[in-house]
């Protein structure tokens, strides 16, 4: 069975540039979610999805950010513009309970805005 | 927000040594859970705990989730190389709109051969 998937696993853009995330999550699971971490800092919570529905946006910086899920399935994170503090490692996971905090993560993706 | 305190930051020890780590959070959790990140990857979990005082062991690893619902810690029994990467607490409230994990900072291991 695959994994979560993320793609790219490295994207290096300036800042005031435009970058578009991709997550697949593991079939059948219903939630997904984003998680950023800052080098050195811990790992925080962006956003859930059920399905196609945002369940918890608490986590989202500020509205330079958008996340969509369009038919349930694969989910995108934008970032427009991106900014020097938006530089870290942006994680996808999913899992088919939302109940147990057991969650399947992906290997991420390494995001620098010079 | 709430924070976990997670220590050490990092370890360096021999193969074969015995490692413990811990964490603490100044509000009470339901749920404690250990993941475990190497180089490249992204977490996988390692342990999940879901009663106060319960004590859950996984091959080497033994974690158990503190009494006072507010601490857990991991003791990793003679270490190996592959043991090598970077070790994440987080705590976990279910209910409601709310199901995020909340993170520790991480302990970096290195191990030694």
């Amino acid at each position: 069975e695959a994994g979560v998937t993320q793609f790219p696993s490295h994207s290096v853009i300036e800042k005031g540039q435009t970058v578009t995330l991709r997550c697949d999550p593991i079939s059948g699971h219903d939630n997904l979610y984003w998680y950023r971490r800052v080098m050195g800092k811990e790992i925080k919570f962006l956003l859930h999805f059920v399905k196609e529905s945002k369940q918890d946006e608490s986590g989202m910086p500020n509205n330079r950010f958008l996340a969509e899920r369009t038919g349930g399935t694969y989910s995108t994170l934008k970032v427009q513009p991106a900014e020097l503090e938006d530089s870290g490692v942006y994680f996808c996971a999913s899992s088919p309970d939302r109940g147990l905090g057991k969650l399947f993560f992906g290997s991420g993706t390494q995001l620098s805005v010079l | 927000g709430q924070q976990l305190n997670q220590s050490p930051q990092s370890m360096f020890i021999q193969e074969g040594e015995d490692v413990s780590m811990n964490c603490t959070s100044s509000s009470i959790f339901n749920t404690w859970l250990w993941y475990k990140q190497d180089p490249g990857e992204g977490p996988v979990l390692l342990i999940a705990l879901y009663k106060a005082g319960e004590l859950t062991s996984n091959g080497r690893l033994t974690a158990q989730f503190g009494i006072t619902r507010k601490d857990s810690f991991l003791n990793i029994s003679a270490s190996i190389p592959s043991d090598v990467g970077i070790y994440f607490c987080a705590g976990f409230n279910s209910g409601g709109s709310n199901y995020k994990l909340t993170f520790g900072k991480g302990t970096l291991l290195t191990v030694n051969p």
